[in-house]
């Protein structure tokens, strides 16, 4: 089992679709959760982090459930511009440095 | 955040040549990575950069291949070695920036490289 695991999509939806995205993690002890966009020729760019209250950064809301150890993305309203890929990436914690990232989910938002 | 350079931007190499790559962060970080991303993949990890000491390789990837410098807090190079067309790949690095108290990772441009 991949210790970070994304469904690959891809994900097809019109514009102002909301559309989500789950990630599950293996490892129970990590503490930092990121959602990273990956626009087609270009290097991965964080997107927002997740915390354990769950946030909001206008449409996109992250959610953690380390119970069932997921995280969430949720986009609101889809633009043309949300279509890229989005990693998920789970880091130990406590200056553990790298993280560990999923395999993405492609997302195209057509008209 | 930390704004990280990658030079060269993309090469094309001929088989059996080597490649070496370079990283160039705007402030001291403590760690420092270099990935692979293979077409239509995502990130692998090739090694931890560690300043004044020698990388440590993750599993698949040696120090004879992809031989690693970091000489100071801000800057590192990834040597690709004796390349063949499997090594054709996007690398990228990357720094960790636990300045808010989180472990965000951030990443360069990006090397674009094909091996014919």
């Amino acid at each position: 089992r991949k210790e970070v695991e994304q469904d690959p999509g891809p994900f097809n939806v019109p514009e102002g679709a909301t559309v989500a995205f789950n990630c599950t993690y293996s490892n129970s002890a990590s503490q930092s959760f990121f959602w990273y966009r990956q626009d087609c020729r270009k290097e991965p760019k964080l997107l927002m982090s997740v915390y354990s209250s769950g946030n909001e950064d206008g449409r996109f809301t992250a959610q953690l459930n380390r119970a069932s150890q997921y995280i969430s993305l949720l986009i609101r309203d889809s633009k043309l511009s949300d279509s890229a890929t989005y990693l998920c990436a789970v880091n130990p914690g406590t200056n553990a440095g790298k993280s560990t990232f999923g395999d993405g989910t492609t997302l195209t938002v057509k008209p | 955040s930390a704004v990280i350079s990658q030079k060269p931007s993309r090469d094309i190499c001929q088989r059996g040549t080597s490649l070496t790559i370079q990283c160039q962060v705007d402030s001291q970080v403590t760690m420092m990575f270099w990935y692979r991303q293979q077409p239509g993949q995502s990130l692998t990890l090739i090694a931890t950069a560690n300043q004044g000491s020698e990388a440590t390789y993750e599993s698949g990837f040696v120090i004879d291949k992809f031989p690693i410098s970091r000489p100071n807090l801000t800057f590192s190079t990834l040597t690709v070695s004796n390349m063949s067309p499997e090594d054709s790949s996007i690398y990228l690095c990357s720094v960790v920036d636990s300045g808010r108290g989180t472990d965000t990772q951030y990443f360069g441009p990006g090397t674009r490289l094909t091996v014919l």
